[in-house]
Protein backbone atom coordinates (compact mmCIF):
# COMPACT_ATOMS: atom_id res chain seq x y z
CA UNK A 1 0.00 0.00 0.00
CA UNK A 2 0.90 3.57 -0.67
CA UNK A 3 0.15 6.82 1.44
CA UNK A 4 1.23 10.36 1.40
CA UNK A 5 1.39 13.11 4.10
CA UNK A 6 2.08 16.31 4.16
CA UNK A 7 3.51 17.98 7.26
CA UNK A 8 1.12 21.25 7.68
CA UNK A 9 -2.16 22.02 6.08
CA UNK A 10 -1.42 25.56 6.20
CA UNK A 11 1.89 27.76 5.60
CA UNK A 12 2.31 31.33 5.52
CA UNK A 13 5.37 32.97 4.08
CA UNK A 14 6.24 36.81 3.60
CA UNK A 15 7.44 37.38 -0.28
CA UNK A 16 10.98 37.17 -0.40
CA UNK A 17 10.83 34.48 1.95
CA UNK A 18 12.12 30.59 1.31
CA UNK A 19 8.95 28.24 0.54
CA UNK A 20 9.08 24.70 2.35
CA UNK A 21 6.37 22.24 1.79
CA UNK A 22 6.47 19.06 3.43
CA UNK A 23 5.90 15.69 2.40
CA UNK A 24 6.74 12.10 3.52
CA UNK A 25 5.65 8.87 1.34
CA UNK A 26 5.05 5.22 2.30
CA UNK A 27 5.39 3.04 -1.09
CA UNK A 28 6.26 -0.84 -0.75
CA UNK A 29 8.38 -0.02 -3.79
CA UNK A 30 10.47 2.41 -5.59
CA UNK A 31 7.69 5.43 -5.90
CA UNK A 32 7.20 7.85 -8.68
CA UNK A 33 6.63 11.60 -6.75
CA UNK A 34 4.63 14.33 -8.01
CA UNK A 35 3.84 17.91 -6.96
CA UNK A 36 0.83 19.49 -8.29
CA UNK A 37 -0.39 23.17 -8.09
CA UNK A 38 -4.17 23.97 -7.79
CA UNK A 39 -5.14 27.88 -7.94
CA UNK A 40 -8.40 28.91 -6.81
CA UNK A 41 -11.08 27.44 -8.95
CA UNK A 42 -8.66 25.51 -11.37
CA UNK A 43 -7.79 22.07 -11.89
CA UNK A 44 -4.33 20.85 -10.62
CA UNK A 45 -1.32 21.23 -12.22
CA UNK A 46 2.16 19.71 -12.21
CA UNK A 47 4.85 21.19 -10.32
CA UNK A 48 7.47 18.56 -11.34
CA UNK A 49 7.68 15.08 -10.82
CA UNK A 50 10.79 12.02 -9.80
CA UNK A 51 10.57 8.96 -11.56
CA UNK A 52 13.79 7.76 -10.43
CA UNK A 53 16.11 9.44 -12.17
CA UNK A 54 18.26 12.57 -10.63
CA UNK A 55 17.10 13.38 -6.69
CA UNK A 56 16.79 16.84 -7.21
CA UNK A 57 14.14 17.88 -9.35
CA UNK A 58 13.47 21.60 -10.96
CA UNK A 59 9.66 22.27 -11.69
CA UNK A 60 7.99 25.57 -13.35
CA UNK A 61 7.93 28.55 -11.80
CA UNK A 62 11.19 28.17 -9.78
CA UNK A 63 10.33 25.18 -7.68
CA UNK A 64 12.50 22.13 -6.99
CA UNK A 65 12.07 19.10 -4.67
CA UNK A 66 14.21 16.26 -3.70
CA UNK A 67 14.17 12.66 -3.01
CA UNK A 68 15.27 11.00 0.01
CA UNK A 69 15.30 7.48 0.23
CA UNK A 70 16.56 7.46 3.70
CA UNK A 71 13.75 10.37 5.09
CA UNK A 72 10.96 8.84 2.77
CA UNK A 73 10.54 12.45 1.91
CA UNK A 74 10.16 14.62 -0.90
CA UNK A 75 9.75 17.78 0.28
CA UNK A 76 9.28 21.13 -2.13
CA UNK A 77 10.66 24.36 -2.06
CA UNK A 78 11.56 27.76 -3.64
CA UNK A 79 14.10 30.40 -2.52
CA UNK A 80 11.80 33.28 -3.13
CA UNK A 81 8.17 33.18 -2.59
CA UNK A 82 6.09 35.34 -4.74
CA UNK A 83 2.54 36.74 -4.29
CA UNK A 84 1.52 34.61 -7.57
CA UNK A 85 3.00 31.62 -5.59
CA UNK A 86 -0.17 30.98 -2.98
CA UNK A 87 -2.14 28.37 -4.23
CA UNK A 88 -3.22 24.57 -2.69
CA UNK A 89 0.03 22.29 -3.34
CA UNK A 90 -0.49 18.85 -3.58
CA UNK A 91 1.83 15.50 -3.48
CA UNK A 92 1.12 12.13 -4.49
CA UNK A 93 2.69 8.65 -5.18
CA UNK A 94 2.58 6.18 -7.92
CA UNK A 95 4.38 3.36 -8.86
CA UNK A 96 4.64 1.98 -12.11
CA UNK A 97 4.77 -2.04 -11.90
CA UNK A 98 2.59 -4.88 -11.96
CA UNK A 99 0.23 -5.69 -9.08
CA UNK A 100 -3.14 -4.60 -8.14
CA UNK A 101 -1.96 -1.25 -7.56
CA UNK A 102 -0.73 -0.41 -11.10
CA UNK A 103 -2.31 2.73 -12.78
CA UNK A 104 -2.86 4.03 -8.70
CA UNK A 105 -1.80 7.65 -8.04
CA UNK A 106 -2.51 8.62 -4.32
CA UNK A 107 -2.47 12.54 -3.04
CA UNK A 108 -1.95 13.81 0.21
CA UNK A 109 -4.50 16.16 2.14
CA UNK A 110 -2.75 19.28 0.86
CA UNK A 111 -0.98 22.67 1.92
CA UNK A 112 -2.59 26.20 1.46
CA UNK A 113 0.07 28.40 0.93
CA UNK A 114 -0.10 31.89 1.76
CA UNK A 115 2.16 34.31 0.75
CA UNK A 116 1.84 38.27 2.71
CA UNK A 117 3.23 41.18 1.22
CA UNK B 1 -4.61 22.21 -28.16
CA UNK B 2 -4.27 19.01 -26.00
CA UNK B 3 -6.97 19.24 -23.23
CA UNK B 4 -9.20 17.36 -20.92
CA UNK B 5 -12.64 18.70 -20.92
CA UNK B 6 -15.17 17.58 -18.16
CA UNK B 7 -19.30 18.03 -18.58
CA UNK B 8 -21.33 19.76 -17.03
CA UNK B 9 -18.88 21.76 -14.41
CA UNK B 10 -21.32 22.91 -11.94
CA UNK B 11 -24.43 20.54 -10.92
CA UNK B 12 -27.39 20.90 -8.57
CA UNK B 13 -29.61 17.90 -8.18
CA UNK B 14 -31.44 16.08 -5.87
CA UNK B 15 -31.02 12.60 -4.21
CA UNK B 16 -31.41 9.54 -6.51
CA UNK B 17 -31.54 11.01 -9.59
CA UNK B 18 -29.14 9.22 -11.90
CA UNK B 19 -26.41 11.61 -13.39
CA UNK B 20 -23.66 11.06 -15.64
CA UNK B 21 -20.60 13.33 -15.58
CA UNK B 22 -18.73 12.62 -18.92
CA UNK B 23 -15.03 13.45 -19.79
CA UNK B 24 -13.04 13.46 -22.56
CA UNK B 25 -9.33 13.49 -23.61
CA UNK B 26 -7.94 14.28 -27.26
CA UNK B 27 -4.47 13.60 -26.25
CA UNK B 28 -4.87 9.57 -27.02
CA UNK B 29 -3.73 8.71 -23.75
CA UNK B 30 -4.76 5.46 -23.00
CA UNK B 31 -4.98 5.73 -18.71
CA UNK B 32 -7.95 7.76 -17.34
CA UNK B 33 -9.08 8.11 -13.73
CA UNK B 34 -11.90 9.81 -11.76
CA UNK B 35 -11.08 11.56 -8.48
CA UNK B 36 -13.47 13.21 -6.01
CA UNK B 37 -11.49 16.30 -3.91
CA UNK B 38 -13.17 16.99 -0.14
CA UNK B 39 -11.69 19.88 2.10
CA UNK B 40 -8.86 18.40 4.58
CA UNK B 41 -8.84 14.95 2.33
CA UNK B 42 -6.88 15.94 -0.42
CA UNK B 43 -7.71 13.93 -3.83
CA UNK B 44 -9.15 10.55 -3.54
CA UNK B 45 -8.98 8.27 -6.64
CA UNK B 46 -12.70 6.69 -7.61
CA UNK B 47 -11.61 4.39 -10.34
CA UNK B 48 -9.34 4.19 -13.03
CA UNK B 49 -9.14 2.78 -16.59
CA UNK B 50 -5.76 1.68 -17.99
CA UNK B 51 -7.68 1.24 -21.47
CA UNK B 52 -10.73 0.63 -23.17
CA UNK B 53 -12.91 -1.72 -21.12
CA UNK B 54 -10.47 -2.37 -18.65
CA UNK B 55 -11.38 -0.26 -15.26
CA UNK B 56 -10.15 -0.75 -11.48
CA UNK B 57 -11.58 0.66 -8.22
CA UNK B 58 -9.82 3.43 -6.23
CA UNK B 59 -10.29 4.35 -2.94
CA UNK B 60 -13.56 5.45 -2.89
CA UNK B 61 -15.66 3.35 -5.54
CA UNK B 62 -18.74 3.03 -3.29
CA UNK B 63 -21.46 4.77 -5.39
CA UNK B 64 -20.31 5.36 -8.37
CA UNK B 65 -19.79 3.48 -11.96
CA UNK B 66 -17.67 3.91 -14.76
CA UNK B 67 -17.47 2.83 -18.38
CA UNK B 68 -14.69 2.56 -20.96
CA UNK B 69 -16.00 1.89 -24.73
CA UNK B 70 -13.90 4.26 -26.03
CA UNK B 71 -10.32 5.64 -25.73
CA UNK B 72 -11.03 9.66 -25.29
CA UNK B 73 -14.38 9.00 -23.07
CA UNK B 74 -14.31 7.98 -19.58
CA UNK B 75 -17.74 8.89 -18.08
CA UNK B 76 -19.06 8.66 -14.41
CA UNK B 77 -21.88 7.74 -13.45
CA UNK B 78 -23.90 7.97 -10.29
CA UNK B 79 -26.81 5.98 -10.43
CA UNK B 80 -28.43 7.16 -7.06
CA UNK B 81 -27.02 10.38 -5.40
CA UNK B 82 -26.76 11.01 -2.03
CA UNK B 83 -25.64 14.03 -0.64
CA UNK B 84 -22.23 12.40 0.66
CA UNK B 85 -21.37 12.52 -2.67
CA UNK B 86 -21.59 16.27 -2.72
CA UNK B 87 -17.94 17.16 -3.85
CA UNK B 88 -15.64 18.74 -6.55
CA UNK B 89 -14.98 15.99 -9.22
CA UNK B 90 -11.79 15.77 -11.46
CA UNK B 91 -11.23 13.32 -14.32
CA UNK B 92 -7.23 12.75 -15.42
CA UNK B 93 -5.41 11.50 -18.26
CA UNK B 94 -2.09 10.06 -18.66
CA UNK B 95 -0.24 8.01 -21.25
CA UNK B 96 1.35 5.58 -19.10
CA UNK B 97 0.13 5.04 -15.16
CA UNK B 98 2.61 6.52 -13.18
CA UNK B 99 3.43 9.07 -15.49
CA UNK B 100 2.49 12.90 -15.29
CA UNK B 101 -1.10 12.83 -15.03
CA UNK B 102 -3.38 15.82 -16.79
CA UNK B 103 -6.38 17.09 -15.13
CA UNK B 104 -9.43 19.03 -16.42
CA UNK B 105 -10.93 21.99 -15.06
CA UNK B 106 -13.36 20.15 -12.55
CA UNK B 107 -17.19 19.67 -11.87
CA UNK B 108 -18.71 20.73 -8.76
CA UNK B 109 -21.70 18.54 -8.04
CA UNK B 110 -24.53 19.56 -5.31
CA UNK B 111 -26.90 16.59 -3.42
CA UNK B 112 -29.39 18.28 -1.94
Amino acid sequence: AQSVTQLGSHVSVSEGALVLLRCNYSSSVPPYLFWYVQYPNQGLQLLLKYTSAATLVKGINGFEAEFKKSETSFHLTKPSAHMSDAAEYFCAVSFNAGGTSYGKLTFGQGTILTVHP
Amino acid sequence: EAQVTQNPRYLITVTGKKLTVTCSQNMNHEYMSWYRQDPGLGLRQIYYSMNVEVTDKGDVPEGYKVSRKEKRNFPLILESPSPNQTSLYFCATSGLAGDEQFFGPGTRLTVL
